[in-house]
C-alpha cells in the first residue's frame, strides 16, 4: 500500500564518499521532489522534477544532483559528502502542481 | 517570497485538554496551506489542506484548521488530545506555479514540538 517509497531508509557513507538515495511512487505523479530536513529543523526544498523537467532551488549546492529515469523513480546524488549533509531526505509527489504533496518515510543519512 | 512562522516552538498539553497550534504566513495572494504531522524518525502525514472555499478544514485524526486571511492565519485546532498526538508539526505554504508548466515545492515554517503530560 505504500505509495511514496524511500530507499534505504538509513544510509551511512564515508566523508567524500558519493552516495545515492532513491525514492520510488506508485501514484503515477507528475511531480518528485527532494527535501532536505536536518535536525531538529523544517524541511528544504532542494530540487524538483516536473515530469522531465528538472528545476533546481538557487541555493541547492552543487554537490547534489537529481536523476529521474522515468515517471516511477527518481534518484537524489551526493557528489562528495561533507559532515554537513547528514540530515533526513524526504522524497515527495504531487499530481500536478497545485496539488497536494505525499511523502515517503525518508532516509536518514549520516556522514562518518 | 512567501514565509512561514509557527511562534511556538514547544507546546505542552495535558492528555484530553485542547490544542491550538498556530501557523502565521506572508504571501502575496491567498496561498495553499496545509498542516503536516512528523513523529520521530519519520516522514511527514498530512493532517489537512486548505485551497479554497470554506475557511474551516477537516483534517485526519481529529483534527482542524481555520483559515482567516485578515490574520495572514492558520491555525490547527483538536479539541481533546491523546497521547499518540505527541509529534512535530508543521505548517506549510505552497503557491501557484508561475509558469503554467512547473511546480513548487512547500515552505515550511519551523515546527511545533508537541508535548502530551498523562
Amino acid at each position: 500500500d505504500a505509495m511514496v517509497i524511500q530507499n534505504p531508509r538509513y544510509q551511512v557513507t564515508q566523508f567524500g564518499k558519493p552516495v545515492t538515495l532513491s525514492c520510488s511512487q506508485t501514484l503515477n505523479h507528475n511531480v518528485m521532489y527532494w527535501y532536505q530536513q536536518k535536525s531538529s529543523q523544517a524541511p528544504k526544498l532542494l530540487f524538483h522534477y516536473y515530469d522531465k523537467d528538472f528545476n533546481n532551488e538557487a541555493d541547492t549546492p552543487d554537490n547534489f544532483q537529481s536523476r529521474r529515469p522515468n515517471t516511477s523513480f527518481c534518484f537524489l546524488d551526493i557528489r562528495s559528502p561533507g559532515l554537513g549533509d547528514a540530515a533526513m531526505y524526504l522524497c515527495a509527489t504531487s499530481r500536478d502542481m497545485e496539488d497536494t504533496q505525499y511523502f515517503g518515510p525518508g532516509t536518514r543519512l549520516t556522514v562518518l | 517570497a512567501q514565509s512561514v512562522t509557527q511562534p511556538d516552538i514547544h507546546i505542552t498539553v495535558s492528555e484530553g485538554a485542547s490544542l491550538e497550534l498556530r501557523c502565521n504566513y506572508s504571501y502575496g495572494a491567498t496561498p495553499y496551506l496545509f498542516w503536516y504531522v512528523q513523529s520521530p524518525g519519520q516522514g511527514l502525514q498530512l493532517l489537512l489542506k486548505y485551497f479554497s472555499g470554506d475557511t474551516l478544514v477537516q483534517g485526519i485524526k481529529g483534527f482542524e484548521a481555520e483559515f482567516k486571511r485578515s490574520q495572514s492565519s492558520f491555525n490547527l485546532r483538536k479539541p481533546s488530545v491523546h497521547w499518540s498526538d505527541a509529534a512535530e508539526y508543521f505548517c506549510a505554504v505552497g503557491t501557484p506555479s508561475y509558469s503554467g508548466g512547473g511546480a513548487d515545492g512547500l515552505t515550511f515554517g519551523k515546527g511545533t514540538h508537541l508535548i502530551i503530560q498523562p
